[in-house]
């Protein structure tokens, strides 16, 4: 089974300044996916960004990347220039795939992150 | 493209009553995911549809806890009677057939329910 930790129940930043979010993971599985999710108090999860375990290269959206130690099954999340429109709570999620790498299984998420953005 | 629709967005019962909560997914999307959040937790699967079919209920309830995939499209998710911590949020979610889509997985806005 696969589980995914993630062991900051909060964390605050200045607006403008960058911040990391920590995310670790277990599992026996060779092809899978790494999630980041943002949900705000309207409860509608917003994926900020993916990455694919068999690619090497770190993902990156604007102001999102992650840093993915596959060895370490880790998967951190910075934020950079962080916003006030970026407080909410962040989920870390795994999903396993085919071989092919081509669909998705069910996802687990970890027990999230409450970020705030202070101005 | 139109979101993944769900419906009621609150709902408050007492303890032993039923209810109901009804989900839309993307047109095209095989996949259906129904997720419960209790509050300040991360959503845990409770049953995954592909089609019609189950491909996963091993965590969903299944004395109080029922799912169906009609012509596998919409789905409902029913608990009859419900207990007090039944109360939470419940997230439906669904997956284009490949992995193409970057954006992968598309959730609801969610039923947060309340029993009392």
């Amino acid at each position: 089974a696969q589980t995914v930790t993630q062991s900051q129940p909060e964390m605050s930043v200045q607006e403008a300044e960058t911040v990391t979010l920590s995310c670790t993971y277990d599992t026996s599985e060779n092809n899978y996916y790494l999630f980041w999710y943002k949900q705000p108090p309207s409860r509608q999860m917003i994926l900020v960004i993916r990455q694919e375990a068999y690619k090497q290269q770190n993902a990156t959206e604007n102001r999102f990347s992650v840093n993915f130690q596959k060895a370490a099954k880790s998967f951190s999340l910075k934020i950079s220039d962080s916003q006030l429109g970026d407080t909410a709570m962040y989920f870390c999620a795994f999903t396993r795939s085919n071989a092919g790498g081509t669909s998705y299984g069910k996802l687990t998420f970890g027990q999230g992150t409450i970020l705030t953005v202070h101005p | 493209e139109a979101g993944v629709a769900q419906s009621p967005r609150y709902k408050i019962i007492e303890k032993r009553q039923s209810v109901a909560f009804w989900c839309n997914p993307i047109s095209g999307h095989a996949t259906l995911y129904w997720y419960q959040q209790i509050l300040g937790q991360g959503p845990k699967l409770l049953i995954q549809f592909q089609n019609n079919g189950v491909v996963d209920d091993s965590q969903l309830p299944k004395d109080r806890f029922s799912a169906e995939r009609l012509k596998g499209v919409d789905s409902t998710l029913k608990i009859q009677p419900a207990k007090l911590e039944d109360s939470a949020v419940y997230l439906c979610a669904s997956s284009p057939p490949r992995t193409g889509n970057r954006y992968g997985y598309t959730f609801g806005s969610g039923t947060r329910l309340t029993v009392v």
